[in-house]
């Protein structure tokens, strides 16, 4: 069954610096989506592209983040300068795209330690 | 406007009795509302879906109900197993294709 994969699956980094997070959605999906989850707190949207431009973004979705889509597999978000309240999981999330509302297939996460 | 309301925050329910989450929403334009069921160390994956034309969709032991006039939905697991043992999450999705507000989550434990 296909599925969202996500690397590297925990990333731990220094406040400051750079991160680059990365995910490969399903082959034949158009929209594709970045959340966080802090911990033990509820999943929210970051991010969502298509058609290689950003289609909505939330206002957790500041200049520090960018996102991606290098080739034709891959998706990526980027922090630039990260903070430490930047630790979280990070699901990336897909769906086919059509007219009627489709599943989005999530991801296993990237968790983020920013120390 | 955006939120969606999720309780209880944690469940513990014997094994073979009924779990029932309940969530709230106030933004009349959500359309779609899915529930999300996540494992620790995995990402939310799709449990049920409903859309508001119909006031319950049931998918073996799983049932939303929804209450458009009230703004509410509810899952029911019946014959509660301890495999079911997860973290639920409702969602409201405005329109196709479109980022999913997630409620705060409900931990469910099912004991033997």
């Amino acid at each position: 069954e296909p599925e969202v994969t996500q690397t590297p699956s925990h990333q731990v980094t220094q406040m400051g610096q750079e991160v680059i997070l990365r995910c490969v959605p399903i082959s034949n999906h158009l929209y594709f989506y970045w959340y966080r989850q802090i911990l033990g707190q509820k999943v929210e949207f970051l991010v969502s592209f298509y058609n290689n431009e950003i289609s909505e973004k939330s206002e957790i979705f500041d200049d520090q983040f960018s996102v991606e889509r290098p080739d034709g597999s891959n998706f990526t978000l980027k922090i630039r300068s990260t903070k430490l309240e930047d630790s979280a999981m990070y699901f990336c999330a897909s769906n086919e795209g059509g007219w009627s509302y489709n599943e989005q297939f999530f991801g296993p996460g990237t968790r983020l330690t920013v120390l | 406007q955006q939120q969606v309301k999720q309780s209880p925050q944690s469940l513990i329910v014997q094994k073979g009795g009924i779990s029932i989450i309940n969530c709230a929403y106030e933004n009349t334009a959500f359309d779609y509302f899915p529930w999300y069921q996540q494992f620790p160390g995995k990402g939310p994956a799709l449990l049920i879906a409903i859309r508001p034309d119909v006031s319950e969709k049931k998918e073996g032991r799983f049932t939303i109900s929804f209450n458009k006039s009230a703004k509410q939905f509810s899952l029911h697991i019946m014959d509660s197993q301890p495999g079911d043992s997860a973290t639920y999450f409702c969602a409201a999705e405005a329109s196709g294709n479109t980022p999913l507000v997630f409620g705060k989550g409900t931990r469910l434990s099912v004991i033997a």
